[in-house]
């Protein structure tokens, strides 16, 4: 059990470039969250997959924000059009069928200049 | 609208002394589960508990315990003769039945320990 993994771990990117974060959970976790956390912050929810099913988004999420986990397995989020106000660290966590216990990754750390 | 508020922002103590982190939910779901997270400072979130809305009893692990209490919405941490590995940041967290249409999770801002030697 390798835990979830996320790369990159550190990304430097200019307003306006698009960014694409991918987070590969634990083998066979059914279920794949996606969370933004700022500093001083929890993590707040973006969306949620149950296997490549999106079966919820954030309404506080804009429409640059995409994600996808096209075979049930790894996910990515992609942001367009970055802004400075989307520098954070984006979480990815993940939950076997029947659990509720998240599994968290160390994050991708986001930074907009 | 569910919500946790974890209004300690900032907790020192001395080693070996005990310490409660607060932490209380509001939600109109009758089943609903709340969790311990900790996100030591190299940042990676550690799930430490979780309590099912249905099952009141507290529990106890090693120095770490929990107080869960639904008349008084809270489920409050005590870590008993604390030690310097204890400090990070404890997050205590929400999700609600998904019968209600949402299978988010809510995060308190957390609550930060310092255990000083």
């Amino acid at each position: 059990d390798t835990g979830v993994s996320q790369n990159p771990r550190h990304k430097i990117t200019k307003r306006g470039q698009n960014v694409t974060f991918r987070c590969d959970p634990i083998s066979e976790h059914n279920r794949l969250y996606w969370y933004r956390q700022t500093l001083g912050q929890g993590p707040e929810f973006l969306t949620y997959f149950q296997n490549e099913a999106q079966l919820e988004k954030s309404r506080l999420l804009s429409d640059r924000f995409s994600a996808e986990r096209p075979k049930g397995s790894f996910s990515t989020l992609e942001i367009q059009r970055t802004e400075q106000g989307d520098s954070a660290m984006y979480l990815c966590a993940s939950t076997p069928y029947g659990s509720y216990e998240q599994y968290f990754g160390p994050g991708t750390r986001l930074t907009v200049t | 609208a569910q919500k946790v508020t974890q209004a300690q922002t900032e907790i020192s103590v001395v080693e070996k002394e005990d310490v409660t982190l607060d932490c209380v939910y509001e939600t109109r779901d009758t089943t609903y589960y709340l969790f311990w997270y900790k996100q030591p400072p190299s940042g990676e979130l550690v799930f430490l508990i979780r309590r099912n809305s249905f099952d009141e009893q507290n529990e106890i692990s090693g120095r770490y315990s929990w107080n869960f209490q639904k008349s008084t919405s809270s489920f409050n941490f005590t870590i008993t003769a604390s030690q310097v590995v204890d400090s990070a940041v404890y997050f205590c967290a929400l999700r609600g039945d998904t019968t209600s249409g949402t299978y988010k999770y809510i995060f308190g801002t957390g609550t930060r320990l310092k255990v000083l030697a």
